[in-house]
């Protein structure tokens, strides 16, 4: 089974601290997706990547930024931290071009405060 | 219009009732299609793919109608593990993937 790891179950940061999300996965999957959920407004796409070293923008990118060095490594980073910003953060990853689904993260609950 | 649309739920019925999900997509382009469940407080999953000739996995029928462009999900005699969020999801994409997910309908199982 293909899986997905987030680095932090729940966080707590304080406005305006940097924060790094942490996500790993272990299928040498091609695309990986940063979400975030939030009650009421579903599943929101923040960035996504195809390809080691590609980002392209989601739905709602402003105040966030990724980085892609890795295959398997797909961090989101929040530059100052605002409490707009807390949510669930959902990774996932899928293989490249073809009718598969997303394989999601455990979350990460950000409260930020 | 929204690109995913589905039922607003919630769903509450009781336990071996059979229940229906429906879901409709905008863009007639779309390549792929999908159902994800998602338990309180925790990560969607894969439920199942839906492809154009219908697809059965137990207790799970789903239907694809692409000329109405429509989506479904049958959950046949329920059990209260079936509790839970479904999400329809659809592929746009051509290169890669471009999904969008429906907003989710809540379904609860009553004993």
């Amino acid at each position: 089974d293909v899986k997905v790891t987030q680095s932090s179950r729940y966080l707590v940061k304080r406005t305006g601290e940097k924060v790094f999300l942490e996500c790993v996965q272990d299928m040498d999957h091609e695309n990986m997706f940063w979400y975030r959920q939030d009650p009421g407004l579903g599943l929101r796409l923040i960035y996504f990547s195809y390809d080691v070293k590609m980002k392209e923008k989601g739905d709602i990118p402003e105040g966030y930024s990724v980085s892609r060095e890795k295959k398997e490594r797909f961090s989101l980073i929040l530059e100052s931290a605002s409490t707009n910003q807390t949510s669930m953060y959902l990774c996932a990853s899928s293989p490249g071009q073809g009718p598969y689904g997303y394989t999601f993260g455990s979350g990460t609950r950000l409260t930020v405060v | 219009r929204k690109e995913v649309e589905q039922d607003p739920g919630p769903f509450n019925v009781p336990e071996g009732a059979t229940v229906a999900f429906n879901c409709t997509y905008s863009n007639s382009a779309s390549q792929s299609f999908f159902w994800y469940r998602q338990d309180c407080r925790k990560e969607p999953k894969l439920l199942m793919s839906v492809y154009s000739s219908g697809n059965e996995d137990g207790r799970f029928t789903a239907q694809l109608n692409r000329a109405s462009q429509y989506i479904s999900l049958l959950i046949r005699d329920s059990k209260l593990s079936d509790s839970a969020t479904y999400l329809c999801v659809v592929n746009l994409g051509n290169y890669g993937q471009n999904f969008v997910f429906g907003p989710g309908t809540r379904l609860s199982v009553l004993p």
